[in-house]
């Protein structure tokens, strides 16, 4: 079946940096996606690997090691508006190409 | 902007009972899904539609069952509900499906309480 993993919690100050990690160990691999849910919201589009490296948006950055079966979302300058669950997903083409999500990881900002 | 829209917001429901959970989107996306999302298992795939006229079952169809007349809507049924589907039920959509598909758009979710 399809494992991914990512922590439960995560607690942060106002300002500071935090990084969220998430490795997969699933039948297939064709792209990894980050989303940011807020407490009784949908998911929204954060970012989008599919290559190693580093995809950079604003104070959002995403990290790809496919070799690792490894990626981390970088949330950098915390304001107290990303307090939310940020869910890892991977597309997966031995499941047509359907998204597989992590349990996500709930991020708390403190002031 | 409409988006996804989806209807009930929140609904209880007794178990044994059929109930309908309505998806319509005006993007023209192309494929659409239905998730449920409970606490610590994250968002499994319940079914799916690459295109208006197909469907596909996803990791936990069992109990569920979708059609996909149109391209705009893609309602979920359960026949005959147990406590076990009580959860968060999200659709989304994508413009594309396959190896081109992008990112998913959610509607707002549905929060079913079977009892």
């Amino acid at each position: 079946g399809q494992n991914i993993d990512q922590p439960t919690e995560m607690t942060a100050t106002e300002g500071a940096i935090v990084q969220i990690n998430c490795t997969y160990q699933t039948s297939g691999f064709n792209g990894l996606f980050w989303y940011q849910q807020h407490a009784g919201e949908a998911p929204t589009f954060l970012s989008y690997n599919v290559l190693d490296g580093l995809e950079e948006k604003g104070r959002f950055s995403s990290f790809l090691s496919r070799s690792k079966g490894y990626s981390y979302l970088l949330l950098k300058e915390l304001q107290m508006k990303d307090s939310a669950s940020y869910l890892c997903a991977v597309r997966d083409p031995h499941r047509d190409y359907k998204l597989s999500f992590g349990a996500g990881t709930t991020v708390t900002v403190r002031a | 902007i409409a988006g996804i829209t989806q209807a009930p917001t929140s609904q209880i429901l007794a178990a044994g009972r059929r109930m309908t959970l309505r998806c319509t989107q005006d993007m023209r996306h192309n494929a659409m899904y239905w998730y449920r999302q409970d606490l610590g298992l994250g968002l499994r795939l319940i079914h799916y539609s690459n295109t208006a006229g197909t469907t596909g079952k996803g990791e936990v169809p069992d109990g569920y069952s979708v059609s996909r007349a149109n391209t705009d809507d893609f309602p979920l049924t359960l026949a005959s509900a147990v406590p076990s589907q009580t959860s968060v039920y999200f659709c989304a959509s994508s413009r594309e499906a396959g190896p081109n598909t992008g990112e998913l758009f959610f509607g707002e979710g549905s929060r079913l309480t079977v009892l």
